[in-house]
């Protein structure tokens, strides 16, 4: 597609509930990566994909956060047993190459109740 | 580790008025430095970045960064502000040998007519 595609851009779940968060990227983009925006904390990094390399894990929060990407083009995010604390604005990039900017997603706002 | 700085939670300037939106750094080895621009309820935009050589880099919608590397900054300007340029911008290094960006926790502008 044109743009970096997330689906779905609102998610509303119950407290203890399972959600995943999809990002489909730019075509030919070899990196792609997580973060989460929470009000007034800025841009947290959660992921990163290169190619067919090992994930780069080390900004996910807590064991309950897990990411995959298939086939080297759709990712899913997966947080279980959702609490309170992880809700914010979930947001996929995707870049051709190292040290290239960044194309975002339009995010997933995700409020857990 | 690689971080930045900004400084200024919120920036005001008048229409017409030059701007400065500042932005400090901490790396270790040469820096890679970007900036993003995120409007209300879209997603973030690339704006500019510096790898290497001129200091003055130029971007997108009229705006320039100034990397000064005695200071370890790259402050945003443009000459001359307008009211559609009032959003929440965000700095970015170039954090892990992978390539995933460390931002800042951003610096809100709002420019009045």
């Amino acid at each position: 597609g044109a743009g970096v595609s997330q689906s779905p851009s609102n998610k509303v779940t119950e407290k203890g509930k399972d959600v995943e968060l999809r990002c489909d990227p730019i075509s030919g983009h070899t990196a792609l990566y997580w973060y989460r925006q929470s009000l007034g904390q800025g841009l947290e990094f959660l992921i990163y994909f290169q190619g067919n390399s090992a994930p780069d894990k080390s900004g996910l929060p807590s064991d309950r956060f897990s990411a995959e990407r298939t086939g080297g083009s759709v990712s899913t995010l997966t947080i279980q047993r959702t609490q309170q604390e992880d809700s914010a604005v979930y947001l996929c990039a995707s870049s051709p190459r190292v040290n290239y900017g960044y194309t975002f997603g339009s995010g997933t706002r995700l409020t857990v109740v | 580790a690689q971080s930045v700085a900004q400084p200024e939670d919120q920036v005001n300037v008048a229409e017409g008025n030059p701007l400065t939106v500042k932005c400090t750094y901490s790396v270790s080895g040469n820096p890679y430095l970007f900036w993003y621009v995120q409007y209300p309820n879209r997603g973030l935009q690339f704006l500019l970045k510096y790898i290497t050589g001129d200091n003055l880099v130029k971007g997108s919608y009229g705006f320039e960064a100034e990397f000064n590397k005695s200071q370890t900054s790259f402050h945003l300007k443009k000459p001359s502000a307008l009211v559609s340029d009032s959003a929440l911008y965000f700095c970015a290094v170039r954090g892990g040998s992978q390539g995933n960006l460390i931002f800042g926790k951003g610096t809100k502008l709002s420019v009045k007519p």
